[in-house]
């Protein structure tokens, strides 16, 4: 099973700040790799994938990058919207599976 | 626009059977170019990929449920169906049903389904 690993765990961060997150495999998935969003009580919504395309309707300062094991995702400038958690998720190897999360918290 | 939307007991009681379904709208369940997914997500944890059916039936599940998930279809109404045998404790959680189109992720989601595991 490949592992994802993300870091930090926590990111407290203010609004119109630079979100930089980071996700790391255990082994290679090439360019298989997905993030979400998830807003407290919501299911995840899709922002990111194949490491670097952005979802129908995700703004343009949400963007991936990456490919074999170290992915990034990045949001330019935070909205009030965007505190929230977020995961990647593989899909070169089955099962399919999903980092720990990082939660991007207000300072 | 696809939706998607998790039914069944909120309640299960441990070493019993829980059983939820996923009722689709807005499109075909036998659309050949889908994966139909169950995932699900521990109050205050990460997520985890329970099993996927593929549109031919085909279904592929996560070796470490494997001996205890089934998911199934009932094309006539439009719906697919997780059932989890002997769950204990560890299996509470949020239940999402979700839409993977083939050779991408999954974009369209239920809202989840909460399921306690008590006596």
């Amino acid at each position: 099973e490949i592992v994802l690993t993300q870091s930090p765990a926590t990111l407290s961060l203010s609004p119109g700040d630079r979100a930089t997150l980071s996700c790391r495999a255990s082994q290679s998935v090439s360019s298989l790799l997905a993030w979400y969003q998830q807003r407290s009580g919501q299911a995840p919504r899709l922002l990111i994938y194949d490491a670097s395309n952005r979802a129908t309707g995700i703004p343009a300062r949400f963007s991936g990058s990456g490919s074999g094991t170290d992915f990034t995702l990045t949001i330019s400038s935070l909205e009030p919207e965007d505190f929230a958690v977020y995961y990647c998720q593989q899909r070169s190897n089955w099962p399919w599976t999903f980092g720990q999360g990082t939660k991007v918290e207000i300072k | 626009q696809l939706q998607l939307q998790e039914s069944g007991p909120g309640l299960v009681k441990p070493s019993e059977t829980l059983s939820l379904t996923c009722t689709v709208s807005g499109g075909s369940i036998s659309g050949s170019s889908h994966y139909w997914a169950w995932i699900r997500q521990p109050p205050g944890k990460g997520l985890e990929w329970i099993g996927s059916m593929y549109y031919n039936w085909k279904t592929y599940y996560n070796p470490s449920l494997k001996s205890r998930v089934t998911i199934s279809v009932d094309a006539s109404k439009n719906q697919f169906s997780l059932n989890l045998t002997s769950v204990t404790a560890a299996d509470a959680a949020v239940y999402y049903c979700a839409m993977q189109p083939l050779g991408s992720f999954p974009a369209d989601w239920g809202q989840g389904t909460l399921v306690t595991v008590s006596s």
